[in-house]
C-alpha cells in the first residue's frame, strides 16, 4: 500500500514571503498521480495543482509550482508572493494508476498547517 | 453545476442509530466516493464506486453501507452508529477516460457526531 508523509505538521511565512511544503510518498508503482489539496477554515477541499507521473516537467499555478522528484519520492509545493487567503491546511495525495483492488481513490497524507503573518 | 452536493451539512446521532448521507454531482462523473476526515488525519477513503452498479471498498469500510444505483447519487449508510464514527465526511467524485484519471471534486462535507 501506498503511503504520504508530510514532514512539517505547521509552518509559518511572512505575507509576500516564499514557502515550501514538503510531501514524500512511498509507491512502488511507476505511473501515479500526485496532488496538493488546500482546506481553509470552511473545511472545502481545493485542488492546488496536480501533476502525473510520466512528465517530467514540473507542474505550475499562478503563484503554485512543485518540484517533483520521481527518484527521490518527492513532491513539494513551493507557494510564492504569500497571502493571507493561503492560510489553510494543506494536504499532499497519491491516486494509482490502476484500477479496482482498493487501489482506486486518494492517498492522503496527515496535513500541514499553514500559517501567514500579516 | 452545482457541483458535488451533500445533506445533511451537520447531523446528531445517537449510538446504535441508522441514517443515510446523501451525495450527488451533476458532472456525469463515473468515479464516486466517500472518505472520512478525522481530527490530526488526512482523509481516509470508505467506499468508492467506478460507475452505477459498481462499489468497492477502501480503507476503512466496516460499519458503512453504499449502493450506487444511478451515476448522479451514492449515498454513504450508517447501519449503526459507534461513537467511533464521529467524523468529517466528504463525498468527491471525478472524470476518467482515455486510461487516465483526473482530479476529484469535493462536496462540502458532513459533520457527524455519535453521542
Amino acid at each position: 500500500a501506498q503511503t504520504v508523509t508530510q514532514s512539517q505538521p505547521e509552518m509559518s511565512v511572512q505575507e509576500a514571503e516564499t514557502v515550501t511544503l514538503s510531501c514524500t510518498y512511498d509507491t512502488s508503482e511507476s505511473d501515479y498521480y500526485l496532488f496538493w489539496y488546500k482546506q481553509p477554515p470552511s473545511r472545502q477541499m481545493i485542488l492546488v495543482i496536480r501533476q502525473e507521473a510520466y512528465k517530467q516537467q514540473n507542474a505550475t499555478e499562478n503563484r503554485f509550482s512543485v518540484n517533483f522528484q520521481k527518484a527521490a519520492k518527492s513532491f513539494s509545493l513551493k507557494i510564492s508572493d504569500s497571502q493571507l487567503g493561503d492560510a489553510a491546511m494543506y494536504f499532499c495525495a497519491y491516486r494509482s494508476s490502476y484500477s479496482g483492488g482498493g487501489a482506486d481513490g486518494l492517498t492522503f497524507g496527515k496535513g500541514t498547517h499553514l500559517i501567514i503573518q500579516p | 453545476n452545482a457541483g458535488v452536493t451533500q445533506t445533511p451539512k451537520f447531523q446528531v446521532l445517537k449510538t446504535g442509530q441508522s441514517m443515510t448521507l446523501q451525495c450527488a454531482q451533476d458532472m456525469n462523473h463515473e468515479y464516486m466516493s466517500w472518505y472520512r476526515q478525522d481530527p490530526g488525519m488526512g482523509l481516509r477513503l470508505i467506499h468508492y464506486s467506478v460507475g452505477a452498479g459498481i462499489t468497492d471498498q477502501g480503507e476503512v469500510p466496516n460499519g458503512y453501507n453504499v449502493s450506487r444505483s444511478t451515476t448522479e447519487d451514492f449515498p454513504l449508510r450508517l447501519l449503526s452508529a459507534a461513537p467511533s464514527q464521529t467524523s468529517v465526511y466528504f463525498c468527491a467524485s471525478s472524470y476518467s477516460g482515455r486510461g487516465r484519471y483526473y482530479e476529484q471534486y469535493f462536496g462540502p462535507g458532513t459533520r457527524l457526531t455519535v453521542t
